[in-house]
C-alpha cells in the first residue's frame, strides 16, 4: 500500500528553528517534495529530494533518507508568514504521469 | 516561469446546475495536467489526469459523468462539475507537470453550491 505520515500540527515561536518529519511507506521511489500551502491558496512548491541528503534553499532545508522511507523539512529565523500547512508528497514511480502520494500536510503555528 | 492560472477564482452556483473552471498554463506547455479537490482542513485528493489529446484518467470514485475534464490544448485544461449539488462545494486546485520533477499549481477556484 501507499502511505505517507506527518504529524497534524505542531507550534514553534517566531525567530525559532522547526523540524517538520514525514516517513513513507510506497511500493517504489521516485523523489519526495514539499510543499507549503497558506489557508485558502494553492500549494506552492518548496523543494525535491530524491538522493539522500540535506537539501538547502535559504531560511528552508530538505533531508531525505531512502533506507529510511524518511524526510523532513527544516526552517530556521521563522517568521509569522511561515504560518502554513507543509505537504510531504511522494512521485509515484509506476505512474508515467509522475502522478504525486501526497501526505495529510502539517499545519504549522507561529507564534509571536 | 512555469505560472499556471485558473478562471473563476470563486463561483457559486445553484443546485443542478453546470459549472466550468478552466486552468490554463501561461508561460510553458504542459502535457499533462492534474486536478484536485480539496475540502476543508484535508490534503489534497487527486481527481483526474489529464492528458493532451486523450481521455482523462478519474481516480477510484470520481464520477466521470459528473466531473467532465477537457485537455484540447497543452495550454488548457477545463473541469466541467455538472448537476452540482452542495456535497460538490469544495476547493477546485489544477497543477500542471513541467518537467518530470514538479508540479505547478493554479490558485485554486472555490466553489459553492446553494
Amino acid at each position: 500500500g501507499q502511505n505517507i505520515d506527518q504529524p497534524t500540527e505542531m507550534t514553534a515561536t517566531e525567530g525559532a528553528i522547526v523540524q517538520i518529519n514525514c516517513t513513507y511507506q510506497t511500493s517504489g521511489f521516485n523523489g519526495l517534495f514539499w510543499y507549503q500551502q497558506h489557508a485558502g491558496e494553492a500549494p506552492t512548491f518548496l523543494s525535491y529530494n530524491v538522493l539522500d541528503g540535506l537539501e538547502e534553499k535559504g531560511r528552508f532545508s530538505s533531508f531525505l533518507s531512502r533506507s529510511k522511507g524518511y524526510s523532513y523539512l527544516l526552517l530556521k529565523e521563522l517568521q509569522m508568514k511561515d504560518s502554513a500547512s507543509y505537504l510531504c508528497a511522494v512521485r509515484d514511480p509506476r505512474d508515467s504521469n509522475y502522478q504525486l502520494i501526497w501526505g495529510a500536510g502539517t499545519k504549522l503555528i507561529i507564534k509571536p | 516561469g512555469a505560472v499556471v492560472s485558473q478562471h473563476p477564482s470563486w463561483v457559486i452556483c445553484k443546485s443542478g446546475t453546470s459549472v466550468k473552471i478552466e486552468c490554463r498554463s501561461l508561460d510553458f506547455q504542459a502535457t499533462t495536467m492534474f486536478w484536485y479537490r480539496q475540502f476543508p482542513k484535508q490534503s489534497l485528493m487527486l481527481m483526474a489526469t489529464s492528458n493532451e489529446g486523450s481521455k482523462a484518467t478519474y481516480e477510484q470514485g470520481v464520477e466521470k459523468d459528473k466531473f467532465l475534464i477537457n485537455h484540447a490544448s497543452l495550454t488548457l485544461s477545463t473541469l466541467t462539475v455538472t448537476s452540482a449539488h452542495p456535497e460538490d462545494s469544495s476547493f477546485y486546485i489544477c497543477s500542471a507537470r513541467v518537467h518530470r520533477y514538479e508540479q505547478y499549481f493554479g490558485p485554486g477556484t472555490r466553489l459553492t453550491v446553494t
